[in-house]
């Protein structure tokens, strides 16, 4: 059973920069699969933030792609998330989850994130 | 803003059938056939209920299904249970871009 595990700080100030990782079990982060990172907040629902791919990519959503990173670490069967110049508007509950081409068939928990100082 | 629009609500009674719609532009819901749909909980991570418009992934209930006609896709849920009250989402495609729909809240009476 693939299973993600998220891992981040919930406090984060304006101007810092966020880091997000994702652990993977069940699965090896290396393999044909993407891995994909989508945010959710009251005001703008659910947001694609990007997508970064073993053999290709990453895929950024082009009204981030000047401030996010994405990368896999395969010695920890890892992703993480970098998003940088945070202010308020970035305040959400960040997911990661497995991409296939069409979908996210597996997320993460789910991991609130606040930005104030 | 989503170019997506769903229903912001729809309820029905155990027992029933409820259909969510998903309305984009014939450059996202039309084509090509990459419609999901994702049921989420209140805090819950969304789940996969539909993938390529009409394709269950293993585990859901076959009373859920998707269909699609023009830049309007589907979702119906049979035989309504208490438990499939929650948020519905619909994603497509623009610009080889994942798009995610406002959500519709189901309410099972």
């Amino acid at each position: 059973q693939v299973q993600l595990q998220q891992s981040g700080p919930g406090l984060v100030k304006p101007s810092e920069t966020l880091s997000l990782t994702c652990t993977v079990s069940g699965f090896i982060v290396t393999t044909v699969h993407c891995w994909g990172w989508i945010r959710q907040s009251p005001g703008t629902g659910l947001e694609w933030i990007g997508t970064v791919c073993h053999s290709g990519g990453p895929y950024y959503n082009s009204s981030l792609r000047s401030r996010v990173s994405m990368s896999i670490d395969p010695s920890k069967n890892q992703f993480s998330l970098d998003l940088r110049s945070l202010t308020a508007a970035d305040t959400a509950v960040y997911y990661c989850a497995r991409a296939t081409y069409t979908s996210f068939d597996f997320w993460g928990q789910g991991a609130q994130v606040t930005v104030s100082s | 803003q989503s170019a997506l629009t769903q229903p912001a609500s729809v309820s029905g009674s155990p027992g029933q059938s409820i259909t969510i719609s998903c309305t984009g532009t014939s450059s996202d819901v039309s084509n090509p056939d990459f419609v999901c749909w994702y049921q989420q909980h209140p805090g819950k991570a969304p789940k996969l209920m539909i993938f390529d418009v009409t394709n269950r992934p293993s585990g859901v209930s076959n009373r859920f299904s998707g269909s699609k006609s023009g830049n309007t896709a589907s979702l119906t849920i049979s035989g309504l249970q208490a438990e499939d009250e929650a948020d519905y989402y619909c994603t497509s495609y623009r610009l080889d871009r994942p798009l995610f729909g406002p959500g519709t809240k189901v309410t099972v009476l």
